[in-house]
């Protein structure tokens, strides 16, 4: 089974902070991975997907990178609705495996 | 346009057994799997397995093998997670998702005396 390592586990950072999260795979994904933000009561929202595309309406301030078994979500400017849980999941395989989750938090 | 709509809450005793339906709309049934994933309150997601709505074969998360099973009907354009033996631990609010892009609205799921 693929495993995907997330870090930091929480981050708490200002109005206007950049925030970079990572997430590790524990064999090559190629680019099969995607971003999700989560909310209270609603579903998790994608963000990036395929590594680095940026899902059709969501802030230009988002962007994820990476390909092989390293990859980011970089939130640039940071803004008070993106305080949630992110969390990056691969689809290489036919499991999908989820990183631990990274609370962000604005200060 | 894509929908998947799945069932109310549910509260169940402890070593009962729940279904969860999600119905699906806006694309060919047959052409996608349908995964499950759940999120417990404290812990991240986590996938459960899928289900081929073609074949009607399953992947199973080992965690869940022998107490989950994912069937679908392909008349109702539905497809069904049963779980179990439930325990307190499967409180949880339960999503299937076509792929990454389309989910569905998520069923809470709470196991309690």
């Amino acid at each position: 089974d693929i495993q995907m390592t997330q870090s930091p586990s929480s981050v708490s950072a200002s109005v206007g902070d950049r925030v970079t999260i990572t997430c590790r795979a524990s064999q090559g994904i190629s680019n099969s991975l995607g971003w999700y933000q989560e909310k209270p009561g609603t579903p998790p929202k994608l963000l990036v997907y395929a590594a680095s595309r940026l899902k059709s309406g969501v802030p230009s301030r988002f962007s994820g990178s990476g390909s092989g078994t390293i990859f980011t979500l970089t939130i640039t400017s940071l803004q008070p609705e993106d305080s949630a849980i992110y969390y990056c999941q691969q689809w290489y395989s036919t499991s999908w495996t989820f990183g631990q989750g990274t609370k962000v938090e604005i200060q | 346009q894509v929908q998947l709509v799945q069932s109310g809450a549910e509260v169940n005793n402890p070593g009962a057994s729940v279904k969860v339906s999600c119905r699906t709309s806006g694309y060919t049934f047959t052409d996608y799997y349908i995964h499950w994933v759940r999120r417990a309150p404290g812990q991240g997601l986590q996938w459960m397995g899928w289900i081929n709505p073609k074949s009607g074969g399953t992947q199973l998360l080992r965690n869940f093998q022998g107490r989950v099973t994912m069937t679908r009907d392909t008349s109702l354009v539905t497809v069904n997670l049963h779980l179990n033996r439930l325990i307190s631990d499967d409180t949880a609010i339960y999503y299937c998702a076509r792929d990454p892009h389309y989910w569905g609205q998520g069923t809470l799921v709470t196991v309690s005396s």
